[in-house]
């Protein structure tokens, strides 16, 4: 199983600032991995797949960039709307696909 | 507009079963992949099962020979059918459409609560 490692685990930022999160893999997944974005109760939402696509109706803010075994998850400049918990996801073995644990991107 | 509602959660007891439904419209669930993702209350993401446009079937380790995923075409519903349910199977359940290719949920339903307690 590829594990995917998720830092840091909590993100404490102000609106306007710039939000980097990070998604390890224990193997190569090369560029076949995902970011999703989540808000309390609702379901995840697609942002960025491959890596670095954004999704239909992300708003360029949302930056992904990474390959291999390492990736990042940029948010230029924070909006209030943009504070939840974001996952990684592989698709490299498909279908046994993971997700990594999240990272909570909280007001400061 | 596509979209996805889950029914048929609820608390049940260890050992028992319970069928998950996912209605979906705005699209064919025939002519997609489609996926149960579930989440253990205040845990992250576990990926439980895919069912091709072509009809193959897979599994998560934690639920093979326990859950099987099925389709009406008919109806345009996703089906889980949960057997031997296990404490550690409590979780919320979202159906997802899952992109042909890039294998990401690009829709997803609003979840539902599957309980296991006795």
């Amino acid at each position: 199983e590829i594990v995917l490692t998720q830092s840091p685990a909590t993100l404490s930022l102000s609106p306007g600032e710039r939000a980097t999160l990070s998604c390890r893999a224990s193997q190569s997944v090369s560029s076949y991995l995902a970011w999703y974005q989540q808000k309390p109760g609702q379901a995840p939402r697609l942002l960025i797949f491959d890596a670095s696509n954004r999704a239909t109706g992300i708003p360029a803010r949302f930056s992904g960039s990474g390959s291999g075994t390492d990736f990042t998850l940029t948010i230029s400049s924070l909006e209030p709307e943009d504070f939840a918990v974001y996952y990684c996801q592989q698709r490299s073995n498909w279908p046994r696909i993971t997700f990594g644990g999240g990272t909570k991107v909280e007001i400061k | 507009e596509v979209q996805l509602v889950e029914s048929g959660g609820g608390l049940i007891q260890p050992g028992g079963s319970l069928r998950l439904s996912c209605a979906a419209s705005g699209f064919s669930v025939s002519n997609n992949y489609m996926s149960w993702v579930r989440q253990a209350p205040g845990k992250g993401l576990e990926w439980v099962s895919v069912i091709y446009s072509g009809g193959s079937t897979y599994y998560a380790d934690s639920v093979k020979g326990r859950f099987t995923i099925s389709r009406d075409n008919s109806e345009n519903t996703l089906y889980l059918q949960m057997n031997s349910l296990r404490a550690e199977d409590t979780a919320v359940y979202y159906c997802a459409r899952i992109i042909n290719y890039y294998h990401v949920g690009d829709y997803w339903g609003q979840g539902i609560l599957v309980t296991v307690s006795s």
